[in-house]
């Protein structure tokens, strides 16, 4: 296991249709999180999961996004219907967190550049 | 206003030269993360660090709680060293990372 990776590295789409993401990460780790990164801007948390469980979604992530993690090992995230401003760079990390709460530090994927034209 | 600043946002260098990267963060933190980002989107871990400072080859992060201040060294630094330089905060719930806008590095030969 090599690290975090991520599947397509890039993605051109028309508006209005769906895209998928996957995302492998480090394999003991049972943290993952997906951010959005935008032109000239650093990456904004969008979701994390601890285990298969989705823990907590951002306020950016509309009902057109969904991710899963089902078997809490890798993930999808689903854009549907896209929008020429989901256009940006989606990230995948991974981290393992002890039962008290200490762990590593976050482990990043290549990332995913999403173009909707 | 961001809980995350940094300075300055665009840094060009001649090779050799000493740089210096800052970092000022508005709220609580239990770690601060340097990370690099070279054109192409992924991003490398260089540090975490909580308190003090970290050494690793030619790189050098400090951090001051107090002051909610962290800096990033590059000693000597180098054309491969061009890149965006990001620092990342860890707050009181202790998984997600709130970000900076980065530091755009260029280190000319």
């Amino acid at each position: 296991d090599t690290g975090v990776s991520q599947d397509p590295r890039h993605k051109i789409t028309k508006r209005g249709q769906n895209v998928t993401f996957r995302c492998d990460p480090i394999s003991e780790h049972n943290r993952l999180y997906w951010y959005r990164q935008t032109l000239g801007q650093g990456p904004e948390f969008l979701t994390y999961f601890q285990n298969e469980a989705q823990l907590e979604k951002s306020r950016l992530l509309s009902d057109r996004f969904s991710a899963e993690r089902p078997k809490g090992s890798f993930s999808t995230l689903e854009i549907q219907r896209t929008e020429q401003g989901d256009s940006a760079m989606y990230l995948c990390a991974s981290s393992l967190t002890g039962p008290r709460g200490g762990g590593t530090e976050a482990f990043f994927g290549q990332g995913t550049r999403l173009t909707v034209v | 206003k961001n809980e995350v600043e940094q300075s300055p946002q665009n840094l060009t260098a001649q090779e050799g030269e000493f740089i210096t990267i800052n970092c000022s963060y508005s709220v609580g933190i239990s770690a601060l993360h340097w990370l690099q980002q070279h054109p192409g989107g992924g991003i490398v871990s260089l540090f975490m660090l909580s308190s003090g400072k970290k050494k690793h080859g030619r790189l050098i992060a400090t951090i001051n709680i107090q002051e909610k201040h962290s800096s990033l060294h590059i000693t000597a630094s180098h054309p491969r060293d061009s890149a965006v330089y990001i620092c990342a905060v860890k707050g009181g719930s202790n998984y997600k990372l709130t970000f900076g806008k980065g530091t755009l590095l260029t280190v000319n030969p």
